[in-house]
């Protein structure tokens, strides 16, 4: 699965947008690009995926460059229950192998007042 | 959120000694994984399971062993526990492997040291 490289922390004023940018630029056609969060001492929250399209649902939007080099998990209206830390992962589909999921260090976004 | 139950939550025990920590679903999911998250690490697949009775090893498997006698439970067993494996451990479980982008979900894992 290609590398994903993600800035370490970032802070958002709690109402604004967080934006939280992601790089892959060495993914494959058949990777799949996922979000999750894990609040301190919970296990990981799927967020969202997409492979080229835009996506959004009820938590999250999430943008993908047309070159899939790089990516953008939108969370607009953020709040206080959105700190935590966010893991960008590239992940192959059709391997044949375990579907391990192959979380990086992630960025910490600090919401604030 | 996806219904998955991990017990104990907690769990102290010394060098030498069997653990067996569960993960029970309620989703009819097929497929299961264990993980285990140190710090510097990230998390780390131990076995996973594609059906009952249908287990294989991930990256970190030696000292593990698992076993899935029903769709909604996978067990996984400490033999004789060492202080390496202090950690935290996940459950997850997905509806399909590794042909479909379904994600995984995970439980709110167990705390595990050993003394």
């Amino acid at each position: 699965d290609a590398k994903t490289t993600q800035p370490t922390s970032m802070d958002c004023a709690e109402g604004r947008a967080a934006n939280l940018p992601c790089n892959h630029s060495t993914i494959s056609g058949n990777e799949y690009v996922y979000w999750y969060r894990q609040i301190h001492s919970q296990g990981p929250q799927y967020i969202i995926h997409g492979l080229k399209n835009n996506e959004t649902n009820e938590m999250a939007s999430l943008i993908i460059t047309e070159d899939r080099k790089s990516s953008t998990l939108i969370l607009p209206h953020a709040t206080l229950r959105d700190t935590a830390v966010y893991y960008c992962i590239a992940k192959r589909i059709n391997t044949g192998t375990a579907s391990k999921l192959t979380f990086g260090t992630g960025t910490r976004l600090q919401v604030t007042l | 959120d996806a219904g998955i139950t991990q017990s104990p939550r907690h769990k102290v025990t010394e060098t030498g000694t069997p653990v067996t920590l569960r993960c029970h679903q309620t989703e009819n999911h097929r497929y299961m994984y264990w993980y285990r998250q140190d710090p510097g690490h990230g998390l780390r697949l131990i076995h996973y399971s594609y059906g009952v009775k249908d287990t294989d090893k991930g990256e970190v498997s030696d000292g593990y062993s698992v076993s899935r006698s029903k769709t909604e439970d996978f067990l996984l067993t400490l033999e004789s526990a060492t202080s390496s494996q202090t950690s935290v451990y996940f459950c997850a479980i997905s509806e399909y492997g590794t042909s479909s982008n379904q994600p995984q979900h995970f439980g709110d894992g167990t705390r595990l040291s050993i003394l």
